[in-house]
């Protein structure tokens, strides 16, 4: 099956910081998701992207299929952006994703 | 509208014992998945169902797992004889279509004492 690898896996920020999560992944892609894991557990869609760029608020995405990753760019941190950020690949003739291992995030005031 | 729903939150098992996961998921989506999240790690696919139908269980286990998905109410998710290892949270998500984006619930979180 797919190999999804998420880097780096730790972040610690300072609050205003930017920052970049990088996703790879071994295989063509039917479609891509990033989530927000926040620290109670909860999973919270954050993009839809199988192909080019989307930005909503402070957070922005972009994936390049043809080269086999996505970027997540979250700018001007929060602490309420801690939590672990999940990249879910699907690929080949399937639609069901491929979760990473995530990266953990932490922000501090 | 309200998202997806799952319950109980928190469920605590004795080994041996039988544990019940429900999902319902968004009005109006008629496929739903289940994941499973082990502590320190991403979520693994279990099963995904339409109304009535499994149409792909290869990430659940051949013993003592199964689901459902009936015409009239929530999924189900059923772990029969729990053991220790089957502690962990259970996610649903459910989608409009295959190809539509998953919304997940909050979770059940299963310990098995």
């Amino acid at each position: 099956g797919i190999q999804v690898e998420q880097s780096p896996p730790d972040l610690i920020l300072q609050e205003g910081a930017n920052s970049t999560l990088r996703c790879n992944f071994s295989d063509s892609v039917n479609n891509l998701q990033w989530f927000h894991q926040n620290p109670w557990g909860q999973l919270i869609n954050l993009f839809y992207i199988p192909s080019g760029t989307k930005q909503n608020g402070r957070l922005s995405a972009t994936t390049v299929a043809t080269e086999r990753y996505s970027l997540l760019y979250i700018s001007s941190s929060q602490t309420t952006d801690s939590g672990v950020y999940f990249c879910a690949v699907a690929s080949g003739g399937s639609y069901i994703p491929t979760f990473g291992r995530g990266t953990s995030l932490i922000v501090h005031p | 509208n309200a998202g997806v729903m799952q319950n109980p939150r928190h469920l605590v098992r004795r080994r041996g014992q039988e544990a019940r996961l429900r999902c319902s998921p968004m009005k109006g989506h008629s496929h739903v998945y289940w994941y499973r999240q082990l502590p320190e790690e991403g979520l693994k696919f279990m099963v995904y169902l339409q109304k009535e139908n499994i149409i792909d269980e290869s990430g659940m286990p051949k013993e003592r797992f199964s689901a459902e998905f009936p015409k009239e109410g929530p999924s189900i998710l059923r772990i029969q004889q729990v053991v220790r290892g089957d502690s962990a949270a259970y996610f649903c998500a459910s989608s409009l279509d295959l190809q539509e984006t998953q919304y997940f619930g909050p979770g059940t979180r299963l310990l098995v004492l």
